[in-house]
This record gives structure tokens, sequence and C-alpha cells, in this order.
């Protein structure tokens, strides 16, 4: 089955401590996200990854951290340094090449920082 | 700065009714659309797109939108809906890149 997980689906942490969440994808997809969801403000993307080794900031990077080390995994790590970090988190990829494509969505990861 | 907007956050309908969900962006050039939907539970996944070509877009589980480039909107519309229609639903803007812009979304409950 091909396709995008996230794991934890659920995670609790204490404020001050950093967590790191999971995505991997096994579509062979170039392009890798990580989208917030709040509810009423839709999805904020928070970083994305056109190829390995290379990321780029979207619109609410402070407090998060990324890496890009293998084409299907694309970490995001939540630090003490991000003021709200409660929220649904979503991973997705898209292939690379061309703009005539969608992206495609993993189930998530609801993280509540206690 | 690049905006969807979604004109209404929650909708509720009855079964059988006509659903259209509006959406605006704020880009002068060239884009692509999407609507996505997310179910309860369930992933998000894509409802349809607009790349070029015909303007009217037809996607899964009898939606369609259409995009009307004066007027900066795509809206969503189904003839008679479901009770199994119940989601939220997303409009999302790219413009060029790899980036994607997303509306707030609006939450759709059928009653049955």
């Amino acid at each position: 089955d091909g396709g995008i997980t996230q794991s934890p689906k659920y995670l609790f942490r204490k404020e001050g401590q950093n967590v790191t969440l999971s995505c991997e994808q096994n579509l062979n997809h170039d392009a890798m996200y990580w989208y917030r969801q709040d509810p009423g403000q839709g999805l904020r993307l928070i970083y994305y990854s056109q190829i390995v080794n290379d990321f780029q900031k979207g619109d609410i990077a402070e407090g998060y951290s990324v890496s890009r080390e293998k084409k299907e995994s694309f970490p995001l790590t939540v630090t003490s340094a991000q003021k709200n970090p409660t929220a649904f988190y979503l991973c997705a990829s898209r292939p690379g090449g061309g703009s005539y494509n969608e992206q495609f969505f993993g189930p998530g990861t609801r993280l509540t920082v206690l | 700065a690049q905006s969807v907007s979604q004109h209404n956050h929650h909708v509720i309908l009855s079964e059988a009714a006509s659903l259209e969900l509006g959406c605006n962006y704020s880009y002068g050039g060239t884009v692509n659309l999407f609507w996505y939907v997310q179910y309860p539970g369930q992933h998000l996944q894509l409802l349809l797109k607009y790349f070029s070509g015909d303007p009217l877009v037809k996607g899964i589980k009898g939606f369609e939108a259409e995009f009307i480039k004066s007027k900066f909107s795509f809206n969503l519309r189904k003839p008679s809906v479901q009770w199994s229609d119940t989601a939220e639903y997303f409009c999302a803007v790219r413009t060029g890149g790899f980036k994607t812009i997303f509306g707030a979304g609006t939450r759709l409950f059928v009653k049955a």
C-alpha cells in the first residue's frame, strides 16, 4: 500500500520539552510539507522540502525545525520556543517535476502540550 | 499577500438540498485551484482540481466547481447533498512553485 504515515496519532508532552513528529512516505514523491491545522484557521504551512537535503520555511516556521536526510522521511521537531504548540499536525507530499499534481496527506498527529 | 477566503465557516443542510460553498483568492497571475475534503476521522483528500482548460471541473461523489477568473472565484457545488457529505471542505490555491495556500475551511453538516 502506497501512502503517507505519521506517528504517533496522539502525542502528549510537558511544556518546555522538544518533541519530534514522524512523517514517512513510500510514494517516491520529491516534495514534502508540514502543516498545522487549528480550528477556524485552515492549514498553515510550517516547512516544506522540494528535494533531499533542502527545505524552506513556510508561513509559521518559528519554533519548529525539520530535516530531510532521506527522500521518504521528513520529521518535524516542535521546540520549546513554539509558544502555542498544541495543534493537529499534517504531513503531505507531492510529486516533483511540475505543477500538474496535487498533495497527498497523512492521517495527522494531534499534539497536546500540558 | 496571497490569501484564500471561504465565505462560510459552518453550513447546515437537509439531505437533497443543493450546496454551494464559496471560495475567493487574491492573486492576479496563473493559479492552480483545489478543493479538499476531510471526512470525520479520515485523511484530507482531493475532491477536485483545476489547472487549465474547461473552467467547470467535475470531481468525485458528484461535486463540481467553476473557476471564474474575473471574479477570482472557485465555488464548489453539488445539486443534492447526502448525509455522507458531512465533512470539512477546504479550498486551496497554488500560485506557482511548491507552496499551496489553504482557506480556513467550511464545516458542512447534512441532516438526515
